[in-house]
């Protein structure tokens, strides 16, 4: 069973901020959380990961809470080329181990 | 070259059929997977190889044969499928190392009539 929960969709307006939310309480020491998305028909894409501490690149920020049962990535510009779904994965750190895909939110990027 | 290619793109076969899907990486990744993804559904992973070994079997119908004949290669058999196995084929690869992340072909479109 997956260990995150997203919300099943999101809209957000073109050149503002997506922030999509992903709870993951049961989240081990060992465990990172990777951010995917999934344009439509295409193989998944990385976004960012991390462990606890906010994270930033090109592409996108991801912000831990303290307690690490939950993590916001941010896209902060939005444009339609984000439409997609967006899976947030934790995965143990361990060699072998493999993404574990959840439903992911869809988000819907609008002019 | 930072890209997982996989071949065909798409495949129709019949259920009596024997066809072979191709996974190609030259990262010099060393554990490579099979993904199976229906119609609106996240991809489930099918199979793991670690250093060419078949480290993770989901309990893959044996209809479904994987192969790692070498480090940078990754083939999926398939004999005797069913209309139900029609689905998008990812295959993905991943650097050795614990927090390294996975990287995904395009897939297969794969129909059985």
């Amino acid at each position: 069973d997956a260990k995150t929960t997203q919300p099943p969709s999101m809209d957000c307006a073109e050149g503002r901020a997506a922030n999509l939310p992903c709870n993951h309480s049961t989240i081990s020491g060992n465990e990172y959380v990777y951010w995917y998305r999934q344009i439509h028909s295409q193989g998944p894409q990385y976004i960012i990961h991390g462990l606890k501490n906010n994270e930033t690149n090109e592409m996108a920020s991801l912000i831990i809470t303290e307690d690490r049962k939950s993590s916001t990535l941010i896209l902060p510009h939005a444009t339609l080329r984000d439409t997609a779904v967006y899976y947030c994965i934790v995965r143990a750190y361990q060699a072998g181990t493999a993404l574990i895909f959840g439903k992911g939110t869809t988000l819907s990027v609008s002019s | 070259d930072t890209e997982v290619t996989q071949t065909p793109k798409h495949l129709v076969m019949g259920m009596t059929n024997k066809k072979s899907l191709k996974c190609e990486q030259h990262m010099g990744h060393r554990a490579m997977y099979w993904y199976k993804q229906k119609a609106k559904k996240p991809p489930e992973l099918m199979f793991v190889y670690s250093y060419e070994k078949l480290s993770i079997n989901e309990s893959v119908p044996s209809r479904f044969s994987p192969e790692c004949p070498n480090s940078s290669l990754l083939n999926l058999h398939l004999h005797a499928l069913q209309p139900e196995d029609s689905a998008l084929y990812l295959c993905a690869s991943r650097l050795s190392g614990a927090y390294n992340e996975q990287f995904f072909g395009p897939g297969t479109r794969l129909t059985v009539l």
